[in-house]
């Protein structure tokens, strides 16, 4: 089993929608979870961290599941802006997921 | 948020030739940074973990005395890419934690996209 995995997509959404992503980790012992934004050609930017309890920021909500080992990010009320590759990271070890990939379409 | 910065943003260069990157926190002091390479539609890969006053330590596969990294202080740290071939050809990002203990956030620095013709 790979270490971080996400389904790559393209997840192809109109505006408005209500999208939700997966990453599933194999390291029980990871303890720090993020989900990363990234646009083409750029770096990724942290969207936000993901707590046990579960936390939201706006029309963004992340949540995890230590007993299935996956976080997830909920995007509501999608933006245009919002196209970009979303990236999972776990932390110990430090392992990037390969990121999914999101349009939203006018 | 913390700051990061690298220099330069991108490089071309010939075959053959060595390319040094620089990776600078900027409002704070950082014992440790990393280093990844990304690919085109492909996600980072961590190439090393670079330790301020002491030898980086590498990931498994990727060659060090290619990869030279220094990290001479605690907010900078250097890789240099020693003769240069098309295969390096990539963009190359670096990071640092920054936070208190337990609750410290990874930043990146904007990457340096590298060329070898």
């Amino acid at each position: 089993r790979k270490e971080v995995e996400q389904d790559p997509g393209p997840f192809n959404v109109p505006e408005g929608a209500t999208v939700a992503f997966n990453c599933t980790y194999s390291n029980s012992a990871s303890q720090s979870f993020f989900w990363y934004r990234q646009d083409c050609r750029k770096e990724p930017k942290l969207l936000m961290s993901v707590y046990s309890s579960g936390n939201e920021d706006g029309r963004f909500t992340a949540q995890l599941n230590r007993a299935s080992q996956y976080i997830s990010l909920l995007i509501r009320d999608s933006k245009l802006s919002d196209s970009a590759t979303y990236l999972c990271v776990v932390n110990p070890p430090l392992v990037f997921g390969k990121g999914t990939r999101l349009s939203v379409i006018a | 948020g913390a700051v990061v910065s690298q220099h330069p943003s991108w490089v071309i260069c010939k075959s053959g030739t060595s390319v040094k990157i620089e990776c600078r926190s900027l409002d704070f002091q950082a014992t440790t940074m990393f280093w990844y390479r990304q690919f085109p539609k492909q996600s980072l890969m961590l190439m090393a973990t670079s330790n301020e006053g002491s030898k980086a330590t590498y990931e498994q596969g990727v060659e060090k005395d290619k990869f030279l990294i220094n990290h001479a202080s605690l907010t900078l740290s250097t890789l240099t890419v020693t003769s240069a071939h098309p295969e390096d050809s990539s963009f190359y990002i670096c990071s640092a934690f920054s936070g208190t203990q337990g609750g410290e956030t990874q930043y990146f620095g904007p990457g340096t996209r590298l060329l070898v013709l």
